[in-house]
């Protein structure tokens, strides 16, 4: 079975700690790709990064970082030095190559003053 | 440019009544997405669309429909509403070279639906 599991449903930081959002996924298929999607209370779905399973490589962007490990099936994603501005529900995805994309649930994550 | 629009933005139905969400993007992308997204529940895919005149079902298809007569537009209809359709819908474009959903989809604001 394909399955997301984005078992934090909400977390509370208070600004400038780091966090870490827990992604663990299930699939059958040996080529998918994985994504994180943050949705800010505005609404709107924004794209984060996008890995495939070939590409086992730690990426940085700022005081963003993800760590996708195989072995464990997760794809965690971190926030270095959080802010206000990064409260928001962050979702994780899998696409498998011969099935359709499987959104978790979601973490809504606060970031307190 | 625009993006991805939606239209309309909210819309309370009457249980049985029917309606069409249009969902428009100016990036030229070949493939369109329907979701829904219920609280705790993520979002989950409706149907989708490969190009111009074609669609296919997503996870939850079942109380809808869609069409995709023009590259840039993808309709959602709902013949007959019911209050478990309460939801908020969104819709995506990607480019998706090859196979779909691969790539990063581009979301459209949303359009809150109440079933009463």
């Amino acid at each position: 079975a394909q399955k997301v599991t984005q078992a934090q449903t909400e977390i509370s930081v208070v600004e400038k700690e780091d966090v870490t959002l827990d992604c663990v996924y299930e699939t059958r298929d040996t080529t998918y790709y994985l994504f994180w999607y943050k949705q800010p209370p505005s609404g709107e779905l924004v794209f984060l990064i996008r890995r495939n399973s070939f590409d086992e490589q730690n990426e940085i962007s700022g005081r963003y970082s993800w760590n996708f490990q195989k072995s464990t099936s997760s794809f965690n994603f971190t926030i270095t030095a959080s802010q206000v501005v990064d409260s928001a529900v962050y979702f994780c995805a899998l696409s498998p190559w011969n099935d359709k994309i499987i959104f978790g649930k979601g973490t809504r994550l606060h970031i307190l003053p | 440019n625009a993006g991805v629009t939606q239209t309309p933005k909210f819309r309370v139905l009457k249980t049985g009544q029917s309606m069409t969400l249009l969902c428009a993007q100016d990036m030229n992308h070949e493939y369109m997405y329907w979701y829904r997204q219920d609280p705790g529940m993520g979002l989950r895919l409706i149907h989708y669309s490969v190009g111009e005149g074609t669609t296919a079902k997503g996870e939850v298809p079942d109380g809808y429909n869609v069409s995709r007569l023009k590259k840039q537009n993808f309709l959602l209809g709902l013949e007959s509403a019911a209050p478990s359709q309460t939801s908020v819908y969104f819709c995506a474009s990607s480019l998706d070279p090859g196979q779909p959903m691969t790539y990063e989809q581009y979301f459209g604001p949303g359009t809150r639906l109440t079933v009463t």
